[in-house]
Protein backbone atom coordinates (compact mmCIF):
# COMPACT_ATOMS: atom_id res chain seq x y z
CA UNK A 1 0.00 0.00 0.00
CA UNK A 2 1.05 3.77 -1.04
CA UNK A 3 2.58 5.69 2.30
CA UNK A 4 3.48 8.75 3.35
CA UNK A 5 6.34 9.53 5.92
CA UNK A 6 7.01 12.76 7.42
CA UNK A 7 9.17 13.24 10.04
CA UNK A 8 7.61 13.35 13.34
CA UNK A 9 8.94 16.94 14.61
CA UNK A 10 11.19 19.85 13.50
CA UNK A 11 12.06 22.88 15.57
CA UNK A 12 13.36 26.35 14.40
CA UNK A 13 13.99 29.80 15.75
CA UNK A 14 11.17 32.80 14.71
CA UNK A 15 12.98 34.35 11.69
CA UNK A 16 14.51 31.45 10.38
CA UNK A 17 13.57 29.13 7.60
CA UNK A 18 11.97 25.26 8.32
CA UNK A 19 11.63 22.83 5.42
CA UNK A 20 9.18 19.24 5.98
CA UNK A 21 9.78 15.87 4.17
CA UNK A 22 7.30 13.86 3.09
CA UNK A 23 8.48 11.03 1.19
CA UNK A 24 6.37 8.30 -1.11
CA UNK A 25 7.03 4.86 0.03
CA UNK A 26 6.49 3.51 -3.79
CA UNK A 27 5.83 4.68 -7.72
CA UNK A 28 6.15 8.25 -8.12
CA UNK A 29 5.35 11.07 -5.82
CA UNK A 30 4.49 13.40 -8.88
CA UNK A 31 1.93 10.54 -10.12
CA UNK A 32 -0.55 12.65 -8.37
CA UNK A 33 -1.07 15.86 -6.19
CA UNK A 34 0.02 16.78 -2.72
CA UNK A 35 -1.58 19.01 -0.52
CA UNK A 36 -0.08 20.22 3.24
CA UNK A 37 -2.68 20.83 5.98
CA UNK A 38 -1.81 22.93 9.17
CA UNK A 39 -4.11 21.82 12.50
CA UNK A 40 -3.41 23.91 15.02
CA UNK A 41 -4.49 22.23 18.63
CA UNK A 42 -8.33 22.31 19.29
CA UNK A 43 -8.86 23.34 15.89
CA UNK A 44 -9.60 21.65 12.71
CA UNK A 45 -6.93 20.72 9.79
CA UNK A 46 -6.73 24.22 6.93
CA UNK A 47 -4.85 23.78 3.66
CA UNK A 48 -1.83 25.73 3.29
CA UNK A 49 -0.67 23.89 0.12
CA UNK A 50 -2.48 22.43 -2.86
CA UNK A 51 -2.07 20.85 -6.18
CA UNK A 52 2.27 20.23 -5.03
CA UNK A 53 3.05 24.09 -4.50
CA UNK A 54 -0.47 26.74 -4.79
CA UNK A 55 -1.26 28.58 -1.82
CA UNK A 56 -5.21 29.20 -1.48
CA UNK A 57 -6.19 32.75 -0.88
CA UNK A 58 -5.18 34.02 2.72
CA UNK A 59 -2.13 32.17 2.52
CA UNK A 60 0.82 33.97 3.05
CA UNK A 61 3.83 33.52 1.03
CA UNK A 62 6.06 32.48 3.29
CA UNK A 63 4.80 28.69 2.75
CA UNK A 64 5.97 26.70 -0.55
CA UNK A 65 5.50 23.68 -1.48
CA UNK A 66 7.42 21.24 -4.15
CA UNK A 67 8.25 18.21 -5.32
CA UNK A 68 11.70 16.27 -6.29
CA UNK A 69 11.16 13.39 -8.04
CA UNK A 70 14.69 12.12 -7.78
CA UNK A 71 14.40 11.01 -4.09
CA UNK A 72 10.14 10.40 -4.31
CA UNK A 73 9.43 13.37 -2.30
CA UNK A 74 7.50 16.33 -1.33
CA UNK A 75 8.63 19.23 0.98
CA UNK A 76 6.69 21.91 2.83
CA UNK A 77 9.05 24.79 3.35
CA UNK A 78 8.23 27.97 5.67
CA UNK A 79 10.12 31.03 5.80
CA UNK A 80 10.45 33.80 8.41
CA UNK A 81 8.90 31.74 10.68
CA UNK A 82 6.51 32.79 13.13
CA UNK A 83 5.33 31.80 16.53
CA UNK A 84 1.99 31.13 15.35
CA UNK A 85 3.08 28.93 12.75
CA UNK A 86 3.59 26.38 15.43
CA UNK A 87 1.28 23.14 14.74
CA UNK A 88 1.13 19.90 13.18
CA UNK A 89 1.48 19.91 9.40
CA UNK A 90 0.15 16.80 7.23
CA UNK A 91 1.01 15.73 3.80
CA UNK A 92 -1.78 13.75 2.03
CA UNK A 93 -1.97 12.65 -1.87
CA UNK A 94 -4.03 9.29 -3.21
CA UNK A 95 -3.67 6.48 -5.12
CA UNK A 96 -6.23 4.30 -7.23
CA UNK A 97 -9.72 4.93 -4.66
CA UNK A 98 -7.86 5.96 -1.63
CA UNK A 99 -6.89 8.79 -0.08
CA UNK A 100 -3.02 8.61 1.69
CA UNK A 101 -1.63 11.27 4.46
CA UNK A 102 1.51 11.31 5.82
CA UNK A 103 1.80 10.65 9.71
CA UNK A 104 2.23 13.96 10.88
CA UNK A 105 4.86 16.58 11.56
CA UNK A 106 5.13 18.77 14.60
CA UNK A 107 6.39 22.03 13.94
CA UNK A 108 7.67 23.83 17.19
CA UNK A 109 8.66 27.69 16.79
CA UNK A 110 10.85 28.96 20.09
CA UNK B 1 -20.65 31.25 4.83
CA UNK B 2 -19.37 27.86 3.58
CA UNK B 3 -20.16 25.62 6.51
CA UNK B 4 -20.12 21.91 7.68
CA UNK B 5 -21.40 20.81 10.89
CA UNK B 6 -21.15 17.00 11.77
CA UNK B 7 -23.81 15.31 14.71
CA UNK B 8 -24.09 11.59 15.57
CA UNK B 9 -21.08 10.77 17.59
CA UNK B 10 -21.22 9.45 20.91
CA UNK B 11 -20.15 6.76 23.52
CA UNK B 12 -20.90 3.61 22.17
CA UNK B 13 -20.16 -0.46 23.11
CA UNK B 14 -18.12 -2.78 20.94
CA UNK B 15 -20.19 -4.14 18.04
CA UNK B 16 -23.02 -1.63 18.31
CA UNK B 17 -23.53 1.10 15.29
CA UNK B 18 -23.79 4.78 14.96
CA UNK B 19 -24.57 7.01 12.16
CA UNK B 20 -22.93 10.19 12.08
CA UNK B 21 -24.12 13.06 9.68
CA UNK B 22 -22.70 16.24 8.37
CA UNK B 23 -25.01 19.03 7.43
CA UNK B 24 -23.46 21.39 4.59
CA UNK B 25 -24.67 25.06 3.74
CA UNK B 26 -22.92 27.53 1.74
CA UNK B 27 -22.21 26.12 -1.56
CA UNK B 28 -23.52 23.84 -3.94
CA UNK B 29 -23.62 20.18 -2.60
CA UNK B 30 -24.27 18.13 -5.10
CA UNK B 31 -21.01 19.91 -6.87
CA UNK B 32 -18.38 18.19 -5.15
CA UNK B 33 -17.39 14.84 -3.83
CA UNK B 34 -17.43 14.21 0.36
CA UNK B 35 -15.13 12.92 2.85
CA UNK B 36 -14.76 11.61 6.45
CA UNK B 37 -11.29 11.31 7.85
CA UNK B 38 -10.61 10.64 11.64
CA UNK B 39 -8.22 11.51 14.26
CA UNK B 40 -7.81 9.13 16.90
CA UNK B 41 -6.91 11.12 20.59
CA UNK B 42 -3.36 12.44 20.59
CA UNK B 43 -2.69 10.66 16.89
CA UNK B 44 -2.81 11.76 13.20
CA UNK B 45 -5.27 12.44 10.48
CA UNK B 46 -6.45 9.29 8.60
CA UNK B 47 -9.24 9.07 5.74
CA UNK B 48 -11.65 6.75 6.43
CA UNK B 49 -14.30 6.92 3.13
CA UNK B 50 -14.73 8.99 0.23
CA UNK B 51 -18.17 9.62 -1.98
CA UNK B 52 -18.00 11.32 -5.15
CA UNK B 53 -20.34 13.82 -5.97
CA UNK B 54 -23.51 11.73 -7.51
CA UNK B 55 -22.82 8.67 -5.39
CA UNK B 56 -21.45 6.77 -8.67
CA UNK B 57 -17.54 6.29 -6.54
CA UNK B 58 -17.14 5.39 -3.59
CA UNK B 59 -13.62 4.44 -1.80
CA UNK B 60 -13.16 3.13 1.91
CA UNK B 61 -10.23 2.67 4.05
CA UNK B 62 -9.53 -0.82 4.76
CA UNK B 63 -9.52 -0.14 8.31
CA UNK B 64 -12.93 0.20 7.98
CA UNK B 65 -14.02 -1.69 5.30
CA UNK B 66 -17.51 -4.12 5.44
CA UNK B 67 -18.42 -2.40 8.68
CA UNK B 68 -18.99 1.49 7.24
CA UNK B 69 -20.87 2.82 5.01
CA UNK B 70 -20.95 6.29 3.69
CA UNK B 71 -23.96 7.47 1.64
CA UNK B 72 -24.84 11.42 0.76
CA UNK B 73 -28.72 12.86 0.40
CA UNK B 74 -28.49 15.80 -2.31
CA UNK B 75 -31.91 16.93 -1.82
CA UNK B 76 -31.18 17.54 1.85
CA UNK B 77 -27.15 18.72 1.44
CA UNK B 78 -26.47 16.01 3.83
CA UNK B 79 -23.80 13.02 4.27
CA UNK B 80 -23.64 10.33 6.16
CA UNK B 81 -21.46 7.53 7.77
CA UNK B 82 -23.08 4.23 8.66
CA UNK B 83 -20.79 2.30 11.35
CA UNK B 84 -21.29 -0.83 12.07
CA UNK B 85 -19.40 -3.64 14.46
CA UNK B 86 -17.71 -0.74 16.26
CA UNK B 87 -14.15 -1.28 17.60
CA UNK B 88 -12.67 0.20 20.36
CA UNK B 89 -9.53 1.57 17.64
CA UNK B 90 -12.40 3.53 16.12
CA UNK B 91 -12.54 5.76 18.80
CA UNK B 92 -12.06 9.47 17.22
CA UNK B 93 -12.76 12.56 16.12
CA UNK B 94 -14.75 12.29 13.02
CA UNK B 95 -14.40 15.15 10.17
CA UNK B 96 -16.85 15.52 7.77
CA UNK B 97 -14.32 17.11 4.79
CA UNK B 98 -15.38 18.54 1.36
CA UNK B 99 -13.64 17.98 -1.63
CA UNK B 100 -13.19 20.83 -4.48
CA UNK B 101 -13.73 18.50 -7.03
CA UNK B 102 -16.61 16.00 -8.19
CA UNK B 103 -14.47 12.86 -8.00
CA UNK B 104 -12.29 10.99 -5.76
CA UNK B 105 -10.27 10.77 -4.42
CA UNK B 106 -8.36 13.88 -4.46
CA UNK B 107 -7.92 16.28 -1.76
CA UNK B 108 -9.96 18.58 0.66
CA UNK B 109 -10.81 22.23 0.87
CA UNK B 110 -13.26 22.44 3.82
CA UNK B 111 -13.93 20.90 6.82
CA UNK B 112 -16.23 20.30 9.95
CA UNK B 113 -15.24 21.19 13.32
CA UNK B 114 -15.71 17.26 14.14
CA UNK B 115 -18.15 15.16 16.26
CA UNK B 116 -16.64 12.47 18.78
CA UNK B 117 -17.27 8.93 18.53
CA UNK B 118 -15.68 6.73 21.73
CA UNK B 119 -16.06 2.92 21.27
CA UNK B 120 -15.79 1.12 25.15
CA UNK B 121 -17.86 -1.11 27.26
Amino acid sequence: NFMLTQPHSVSESPGKTVTISCTGSSGSIASNYVQWYQQRPGSAPTTVIYEDNQRPSGVPDRFSGSIDSSSNSASLTISGLKTEDEADYYCQSYDSSIVVFGGGTKLTVL
Amino acid sequence: EVQLVESGGGLVQPGRSLRLSCAASGFTFDDYAMHWVRQAPGKGLEWVSGISWNSGSIGYADSVKGRFTISRDNAKNSLYLQMNSLRAEDTALYYCAKSPVRTIPYAFDIWGQGTMVTVSS
